[in-house]
């Protein structure tokens, strides 16, 4: 079955350091995602990308964050000068069309210390 | 968007049928009714989704009454590895299309042996 990957499953980073976190979505598919989860809370939706560009963001998803597609495989999300509260799970999904289910990867858990 | 009430926690058996109701008053004409499961440290997985009446799939079955004001996920026999948490969402479409998906906090199932 194709599945949504992410790299890395943990990252630790610094404060005020910058980090990339990598998703390759299944192949075929048209609507790209990141939400995130943080320890204990819901699932909150960070941002929506189609066509090679953002689709919708949330009020979260604010000049931090950056998201890219830069070949035809990985999609990216990009953490500028991280906060301690960026600390979560970062998931990443992806649809096939407009009103297909949703497959997510296994996350990435970023540790902000 | 339509909102959804679902119970916070369920406890049940293995071997027991367990159903989990979810209310979603203001549920709209074009509006799909859509359940994930996710496991600790896991992304959210799609498990079933239904417009009215009933859907049955390998995994679940999934109730709708007439009013579709609410909506029952029934998982058949469950086993300890049913233990997750159940998210019930309400939307035009079972991915989120541009929008993405908006969990709330599900409901906490706990299978004991």
């Amino acid at each position: 079955e194709p599945e949504v990957t992410q790299t890395p499953s943990h990252q630790v980073t610094q404060m005020g350091q910058e980090v990339i976190l990598r998703c390759v979505p299944i192949s075929n598919h048209l609507y790209f995602y990141w939400y995130r989860q943080i320890l204990g809370q819901k699932v909150e939706f960070l941002v929506s990308f189609y066509n090679n560009e953002i689709s919708e963001k949330s009020e979260i998803f604010d000049d931090q964050f950056s998201v890219e597609r830069p070949d035809g495989s990985n999609f990216t999300l990009k953490i500028r000068s991280t906060k301690l509260e960026d600390s979560a799970m970062y998931f990443c999904a992806s649809i096939s069309g407009g009103y297909t289910e949703a497959f997510f990867g296994q996350g990435t858990r970023l540790t902000v210390v | 968007l339509a909102k959804t009430t679902q119970p916070i926690s369920m406890d049940s058996y293995e071997g027991q049928e367990v159903n989990i109701t979810c209310s979603h008053n203001n549920i709209a004409t074009n509006d799909y009714i859509t359940w994930y499961q996710q496991f600790p440290s896991q992304g959210p997985r799609f498990i079933i989704q239904g417009y009215k009446t009933k859907v049955t799939n390998e995994v679940a079955s999934l109730f709708i009454p007439a009013d579709r004001k609410s909506s029952t996920l029934s998982l058949p026999r469950v086993s300890l590895s049913d233990t997750a948490v159940y998210y019930c969402l309400v939307g035009e479409g079972s991915g989120g299309g541009a929008d993405g998906l908006t969990f709330g906090k599900g409901t906490h199932l706990i299978i004991q042996p």
